[in-house]
């Protein structure tokens, strides 16, 4: 069973440029979710994607988009990049949201540095 | 709203000894609560969940947590701390809002001590 895997680990890019960071599910799962991980924070929801439909969004400004393709493999971009947006971006997968009580299934994530 | 407070920060213990790790939640339905690990530079690993059946739950490496509604709590444990277990542990609620969610609280840092 192949875990979820992130591309690329790590990332420098400028304030003002836009970047795209890559997830690809674990077997099976059709959900893939993103969370921010500031430094010394716990994660915070950016947004969910299920069979390729964003159903539910966090807190996060629309330069905050995404896609979910149809092998269920992800991306998320970031346009406007702004020095706060410097963290660790974690893609998790998870099987049929529904109900709330499936576990996701975190990468080890793609560390963004903005300057 | 639906939350999860993790009452300490840093919780430092010597190996062999007890880890508490504590975690209130607040939820107006019956909640489900999930504990994960972070190793320096990694993502999360799924320690334990708890989704209504047992109220005591048993997770890996020796880990468990035991769900209190009165107390509304979800403090994981275990026995005799080991060196590998230094780590960042994270509670968390899952919340359905069109998508589900997962509401984490802000980390124990954990340091065993030789």
């Amino acid at each position: 069973e192949t875990g979820v895997t992130q591309s690329p680990t790590h990332l420098i890019k400028t304030r003002g440029q836009q970047v795209t960071l890559r997830c690809s599910s674990q077997s099976g799962h059709n959900t893939v979710s993103w969370y921010q991980q500031a430094l010394g924070q716990g994660p915070q929801f950016i947004f969910q994607y299920y069979r390729e439909e964003e159903n539910g969004r966090g807190n996060f400004p629309p330069r905050f988009s995404g896609l979910q393709f149809p092998n269920y493999s992800s991306e998320l971009n970031v346009n406007a990049l702004e020095l706060d947006d410097s963290a660790l971006y974690l893609c998790a997968s998870s099987l049929d949201p529904g109900q709330g009580r499936s576990p996701l299934h975190f990468g080890n994530g793609t560390r963004l540095t903005v300057t | 709203a639906q939350s999860v407070t993790q009452l300490g920060s840093h919780v430092s213990v010597s190996e062999g000894a007890l880890v508490l790790l504590r975690c209130n939640y607040s939820s107006s339905v019956p909640p489900y609560l999930f504990w994960y690990v972070q190793y320096p530079n990694q993502g999360l690993q799924l320690l334990l969940k708890y989704t209504s059946a047992a109220t005591l739950v048993k997770g890996i490496n020796g880990f468990e947590a035991e769900f209190k509604k009165s107390e509304t709590s979800f403090h994981l444990t275990k026995p005799s701390a080991h060196m590998s277990d230094a780590a960042e542990y994270f509670c968390a609620v899952s919340i359905i809002q069109g998508a589900q969610k997962l509401v984490f609280g802000q980390g124990t840092r954990l340091t065993i001590n030789p």
